[in-house]
């Protein structure tokens, strides 16, 4: 069974241009979450997602960053004109209930804004 | 959500326990003691999870104090691919869809 999948694994962009992190859950999962961990710190939530709704979105910065889980394809997380303080790791997981199901993470996209 | 309070960093030696623990002083009736871990780059992993009782998988055991205000993760035999940075988290079971939050955990070094 393949696991969470993330791509790209690494992604350089410059400030001001976007980056697009994409997340597949496992099968049979139709619960996302997307957490970010900035160097030497620990992981935060940003937002959970189920097909085509956002349930969760309380840990996402107010401006620039976006989320989408459309019925057909991956999940995408947006972050517009990068900034340098976006450089982090950003890693996705999936449930397949809710109510307290473990959360299986993605290898994470490590992205750097140069 | 309740909080957690882990030592920063533990070391061990290859192929002895070890016994990481968690205070959660505050912890509700409805909470469920989850214990994730991370290794160097890569995305946080499932160790394991409980409410009252004790529980063993084949990754490690969990102990979980009579009052539930404490716990210890058990790692029977510690290898070098055990180190790690260990997060103990509380999930409310009532809570649909509830995130995980972490907190700084504690890093196990092991040696050879």
């Amino acid at each position: 069974n393949a696991g969470v999948m993330q791509n790209p694994r690494h992604l350089v962009r410059r400030r001001g241009q976007e980056a697009r992190l994409r997340c597949s859950p496992m099968k049979g999962h139709s619960h996302v979450y997307w957490y970010r961990q900035l160097p030497e710190e620990g992981l935060k939530f940003m937002v959970y997602l189920q097909k085509e709704n956002i349930i969760d979105e309380s840990g996402m910065p107010k401006e620039r960053f976006s989320a989408e889980f459309p019925k057909e394809g991956p999940s995408i997380l947006r972050i517009q004109q990068v900034v340098r303080g976006d450089s982090a790791a950003y890693f996705c997981a999936s449930s397949r209930r809710s109510s307290g199901d473990t959360q299986y993470f993605g290898p994470g996209t490590r992205l750097t804004v140069l | 959500d309740a909080k957690t309070t882990q030592p920063n960093s533990m070391e061990s030696n290859e192929e002895e326990p070890v016994h990481l623990p968690c205070n959660h002083s505050t912890i509700s009736g409805t909470d469920y003691i989850h214990w994730y871990r991370q290794l160097p780059s890569q995305g946080p992993e499932y160790v394991i999870h409980g409410l009252t009782s004790n529980v063993n998988n084949r990754m490690a055991s969990l102990a979980i104090a009579e009052d539930r205000k404490s716990s210890t993760l058990i790692l029977h035999r510690a290898t070098l691919r055990d180190a790690a940075v260990y997060y103990c988290i509380l999930r409310d079971g009532r809570a649909a869809g509830n995130k995980l939050t972490f907190g700084g955990g504690t890093r196990v070094l092991v040696k050879p």
